[in-house]
């Protein structure tokens, strides 16, 4: 069964640091990836995805991830922080590339202090 | 494009009462995801849709849940009776017809409270 873990409810960062949100996963296949954002009373919002290719994916908003096979992780980054990137991400993973539902994470709040 | 479309945005209503959630997914999304948020549970995957046939319902909670997709572009997420704890944000999600990964598409929720 596919699986994926997000080890921090929580991370804060200072305005202009960088930033890291960590996933890790476990599929039996070959996984495809994602990140997604909820900013508070709004639906989620794909940011971006790895399916194949180069191990660092760049996405919406200045976010970056990176795949490591031999970690199975998945972790976002973004250089520098901003304050309206205070929201509630979440990693997702399919095994495989059919039409199945993505298995979500928990979910890792992050606050971005001025 | 106008994105996945839910309705009502807000529901509030008493126990017992039935609850109606609408979505209409984006044209051409050939399946459609119903998930539940709540603090203690998280994001939770009640029932999806693959080209309106219901694949997989393990997710709903219970037979006071149900789900339906009439055509391409509407679905309905029905509980009758309402209780308190079905108190969530419901989110509805379409995926589109491309190859290789395909992400989700969310729409806005519906927060429903049950009083």
């Amino acid at each position: 069964a596919q699986s994926v873990a997000q080890p921090e409810d929580q991370v804060n960062v200072a305005e202009g640091n960088p930033l890291t949100v960590k996933c890790t996963y476990s599929v039996s296949g070959n996984p495809y990836l994602f990140w997604y954002v909820q900013y508070p009373n709004r639906g989620l919002q794909f940011l971006l995805k790895y399916i194949t290719g180069d191990n660092l994916v760049k996405g919406s908003y200045g976010f970056e991830a990176e795949f490591n096979k031999s970690q199975t992780s998945f972790h976002l980054k973004k250089p520098s922080a901003l304050v309206s990137d205070s929201a509630l991400y979440f990693c997702a993973v399919r095994d495989g590339p059919g039409n199945t539902p993505l298995v979500f994470g928990k979910g890792t709040r992050l606050s971005v202090i001025a | 494009d106008a994105g996945v479309i839910q309705s009502p945005r807000h529901e509030v209503t008493e126990m017992g009462q039935e609850v109606t959630l609408r979505c209409k997914p984006i044209s051409g999304h050939n399946s459609l995801f119903w998930y539940r948020q709540t603090m203690m549970r998280g994001l939770e995957l009640l029932i999806y849709f693959n080209n309106n046939v219901p694949i997989d319902d393990s997710g709903m909670p219970e037979d006071r849940f149900s789900a339906k997709m009439p055509n391409a572009s509407f679905s309905t997420l029905k509980i009758q009776p309402s209780e308190p704890r079905d108190s969530a944000v419901y989110f509805c999600a379409s995926s589109p017809r491309v190859a290789g990964g395909r992400e989700q598409y969310f729409g806005p929720g519906t927060r429903l409270t049950v009083t």
